[in-house]
């Protein structure tokens, strides 16, 4: 069984820190990876995807991934109360493009 | 960017009757969408996979003949609910990709609050 996992949280970090957030994943195979951010009651909006070892930074996001770890994190600096939502991972397996998504970690941003 | 258009947003109906979900992408060809639905606090769980021009792939434990996708064209999917029961009150999701997708992401549709009763 092919699974990712997250640390449900909630994280919770002052404003201006950075927020931290982690994945694991099961599949050696896999290829993609995304986060996605999801506030209560909306659908999840992409924020950053990765597919090769190291980092990549987008603004105030940086995905990292280590594929030899099977692990994938985000990095959120300068964390802003409208930053607070649902992360949730999702990892790519391959040819049949299905995603297979953690259960997301709960952020919040305490002013 | 990739947009992808869901509606109706909110629907409400009575037990028994039947619900269509419109998912259009609308600046780029969906060859492929997903459909999830989602209960309040958890997490997204995939209904099924659909390309367009063949029959939908479901996930296991999802009736087939109770939510009917049709993926006809590259920019419009549906799903539909039929003989709706309060229990399939949920949160529905589509989200959709094209080529290249697996390296991209998808893109969600902003979903349909369903509530049966």
């Amino acid at each position: 069984q092919k699974e990712v996992e997250q640390n449900s949280g909630p994280l919770s970090v002052p404003e201006g820190a950075i927020a931290s957030l982690n994945c694991t994943y099961s599949d050696r195979g896999s290829q993609s990876f995304f986060w996605y951010r999801q506030y209560s009651g909306k659908s999840p909006e992409l924020i950053m995807f990765i597919y090769s070892n190291g980092d990549k930074e987008d603004g105030r996001f940086t995905a990292q991934l280590n594929k030899a770890s099977q692990y994938v994190s985000l990095l959120i600096r300068d964390s802003q109360p409208s930053d607070s939502a649902t992360y949730l991972c999702a990892v790519s397996a391959g040819n049949n493009r299905k995603l297979i998504w953690g259960l997301g970690t709960s952020l919040a941003v305490n002013p | 960017g990739a947009v992808v258009s869901q509606h109706p947003s909110r629907v409400i109906c009575k037990s028994g009757t039947s619900v269509k979900i419109e998912c259009r992408s609308l600046d780029f060809q969906a060859t492929t969408m997903f459909w999830y639905r989602q209960f309040p606090k958890k997490s997204l769980m995939l209904m099924a996979t659909s390309n367009e021009g063949s029959k939908a792939t479901y996930e296991q434990g999802v009736e087939k003949d109770k939510f009917l996708i049709n993926h006809a064209s590259l920019t419009l999917s549906t799903l539909t609910v039929t003989s709706a029961h309060p229990e399939d009150s949920s949160f529905y999701i589509c989200s959709a990709g094209g080529d290249g997708v697996v390296n991209y992401g998808y893109t969600f549709g902003s979903g349909t609050r369903l509530t049966v009763v």
